[in-house]
């Protein structure tokens, strides 16, 4: 099993632009979730799913937007950065049955 | 919703001493209590965790403790070594049927040799 993965490692933007940051797992969990991590600030959910078709919003989801068509993959659209989006960016999956959170490796990035 | 407050924000250790890190939560119905270590660059990675029917548990030299009258847990790290130099998130939920795990800001640790 690759476990959780994230493209890209690293990604600078301009202010504007839009990107998606891809999240995929192997493991057939149903579910999964986005967080960002800033300095001092521990780790804060943005968007979680709990299956293909179904999301919802976590403590902080502005200007960032979701979607699950299938169980494997969850991308993270950015529709217009801005640089209070520069992050280190942290997808998440559990299967329902555990609590245990499995973490993909982040995508640092900056927003110039 | 849920606040987790976690202290120290760093600690300082000489190796082989002892270090707890401390955290409170807010909401009564939190009973998941999972701790992550996250090495510089790296991603948060599961430690050890305790279920709101249990007062203690251990892995070697790593303990949890919770006490759920105070609404506070704490990490325990005995005979502390280099490689524990890291930052330890806690965390809470309301367990497998809940989807939000809220986090503390996080402690620095750093063991000196």
């Amino acid at each position: 099993n690759a476990g959780v993965t994230q493209t890209p490692k690293f990604q600078v933007l301009k202010t504007g632009q839009s990107m998606t940051l891809q999240c995929a797992q192997d493991m057939n969990h149903e579910y999964m979730s986005w967080y960002r991590q800033d300095p001092g600030m521990g780790l804060r959910l943005i968007h979680y799913s709990v299956g293909a078709g179904i999301t919802d919003q976590g403590e902080v989801p502005n200007g960032y937007n979701v979607s699950r068509s299938t169980t494997e993959d969850f991308p993270l659209r950015l529709l217009s950065a801005a640089p209070s989006q520069t992050s280190v960016y942290f997808c998440a999956s559990r299967p329902f049955t555990t609590d245990t959170q499995y973490f993909g490796p982040g995508t640092r990035l900056t927003v110039l | 919703g849920e606040n987790v407050e976690q202290h120290p924000s760093t600690l300082s250790v000489q190796e082989g001493d002892s270090a707890v890190i401390k955290c409170t939560y807010s909401d009564s119905a939190s009973n998941y209590f999972p701790w992550y270590k996250q090495e510089l660059g790296k991603r948060p990675q599961l430690i050890i965790d305790i279920r709101s029917n249990v007062g203690e548990k251990k892995d070697q030299r790593i303990a949890v403790t919770l006490n759920k009258t105070a609404k506070h847990f704490s990490l325990h790290i005995t005979e502390t070594q280099p490689e524990d130099s890291a930052v330890y998130f806690c965390a809470a939920s309301k367990g497998a049927g809940s989807y939000q795990l809220t986090f503390g800001k996080g402690t620095k640790l750093s063991v000196i040799p």
